[in-house]
């Protein structure tokens, strides 16, 4: 079974307009992690948060976490051609390692 | 600027051959990780390392895979004997304290023949 899910597994949507991914997940976890991925490039941090959190911000970056429902939604809000990249959930139990969801692909057309 | 750097960018090894992954942080860090991801595919865990010895594997991390850490720097991932389904990007992460980010190298994209 798979441990992170993503929705919509891709996404155009408008400079200017608001981006909004979702990430399910099936196990208990102490934090979840989101990272942006540009073509064949490396992974980029973008925001961690803890189980024991339900909302972060970072910038134009919005996160949420509802450990009953097993789900996370990262927000992009006023959206720029730059943040055209795939875009990753990852959660980490007591063990640490990352286990990764399988993608959004945002496209931002200017 | 990642936080740790990783060479070569790109390698391209016949099938059969050995290949070494180098990862090199720019600050002390304890924690050290190695991913991979095949071509269109998610990105998967393959081997955690702290104080110098292997404290997780995941069942792809099989004996053809080896890691260590040389000179107490450099951290690096063996392939002893690759096959063409190891053709993937590989990447190398580092921790600090638990709990916290991971942060991603901009990985080594190997090519097996």
């Amino acid at each position: 079974s798979q441990q992170g899910e993503e929705d919509p597994q891709a996404l155009s949507i408008q400079e200017g307009e608001n981006a909004t991914m979702n990430c399910s997940y099936k196990t208990s976890i102490n934090n979840l992690q989101w990272y942006r991925q540009n073509s064949g490039r490396g992974l980029v941090h973008l925001i961690l948060i803890r189980s024991n959190e339900r909302e972060k911000h970072s910038g134009r970056l919005r996160v949420t976490l509802d450990t009953s429902k097993k789900s996370s939604s990262l927000l992009i809000t006023a959206s720029r051609a730059a943040d055209t990249a795939s875009y990753f959930c990852a959660t980490a139990d007591n063990t640490d390692k990352l286990i990764f969801g399988t993608g959004t692909r945002l496209q931002v057309f200017p | 600027e990642p936080e740790v750097t990783q060479t070569p960018s790109h390698q391209v090894t016949q099938m059969g051959q050995e290949v070494i992954l180098r990862c090199v942080p720019i600050s002390n860090h304890l924690y050290f990780y190695w991913y991979r991801q095949i071509l269109g595919q998610k990105v998967e865990f393959l081997v955690s390392f702290y104080n110098n010895e292997i404290s997780e594997k995941s069942e792809i991390f099989d004996d053809q895979f080896s890691v260590e850490r040389p000179d107490g720097s450099n951290f690096t991932l063996k392939i002893r004997s690759t096959k063409l389904e190891d053709s993937a990007m590989y990447f190398c992460a580092i921790r600090g304290a638990f709990n916290q980010p991971q942060h991603f190298g901009d990985g080594t994209r190997l090519s097996i023949l």
